[in-house]
């Protein structure tokens, strides 16, 4: 059965420094990998895919690394800000499109 | 263009009613999807439909039914509400089974 785990559970860090979350998956046949933004008391935002192929996605200050074999994909934010404070999900994608989700890591992002 | 809708957002319900969650997509996406959020045990999939016409369980799917009324639609119906069933509900699309979802901004319910 596929777990995924997100480690730190919370992230506190001052404004400009990079954030670094990760994920990690105990299955390798994943079909792509996704990261989320939540905000308390809303819905998911898509930040990044990561199709199983593919090493790397970057999305302005965001990129998204993929490593399979290992089970592990990390997420980076470049120059973090008060307005990245939020809890960041990531989700593996199996081949029948069922997305299992890691518990989150809640960042805050200190003035 | 607003993505995926969901409707209501705030519902209480008394134990033994029933309801329907209501979620349309204008993306033109042959995949849907229904999920819960609860503290401590994160996202879980209640049941998904893969294109219009079909419809298969997910991880949690006791005590809900659902219906793919068309490519936009998809509805979440709960019989009898139990306490068990408080929860958020998101709906989520994607343009193909394996692909990027979208999700709603969720219907916050309470069965008391």
């Amino acid at each position: 059965k596929q777990e995924v785990t997100q480690i730190p559970a919370a992230l506190s860090v001052p404004e400009g420094e990079n954030l670094v979350l990760n994920c990690s998956f105990t299955d390798s046949a994943i079909y792509n990998l996704q990261w989320f933004r939540q905000d308390p008391g809303k819905g998911l935002t898509s930040l990044l895919l990561i199709q199983s192929s593919q090493r790397e996605q970057t999305s302005g200050r965001l990129n998204a690394s993929l490593d399979k074999s290992s089970g592990r994909s990390t997420l980076y934010i470049a120059a973090s800000q008060p307005g990245d404070s939020a809890t960041y999900l990531c989700a593996v994608i199996s081949s029948w499109g069922k997305l299992q989700f890691g518990a989150g890591t809640q960042v805050v992002v200190t003035p | 263009n607003a993505g995926v809708t969901q409707t209501p957002k705030f519902q209480v319900l008394k134990t033994g009613q029933s309801m329907t969650l209501q979620c349309a997509q204008d993306m033109n996406h042959n995949s849907m999807y229904w999920y819960r959020q609860d503290p401590g045990m994160g996202l879980r999939l209640i049941y998904y439909s893969a294109s219009e016409g079909t419809t298969d369980k997910g991880e949690v799917p006791n005590g809900y039914n659902v219906s793919r009324l068309n490519k936009r639609e998809f509805s979440l119906r709960l019989e009898s509400a139990a306490p068990s069933q408080t929860s958020v509900y998101f709906c989520a699309s994607s343009g193909e089974l394996q692909g990027e979802q979208y999700f709603g901004p969720g219907t916050r319910l309470t069965v008391t």
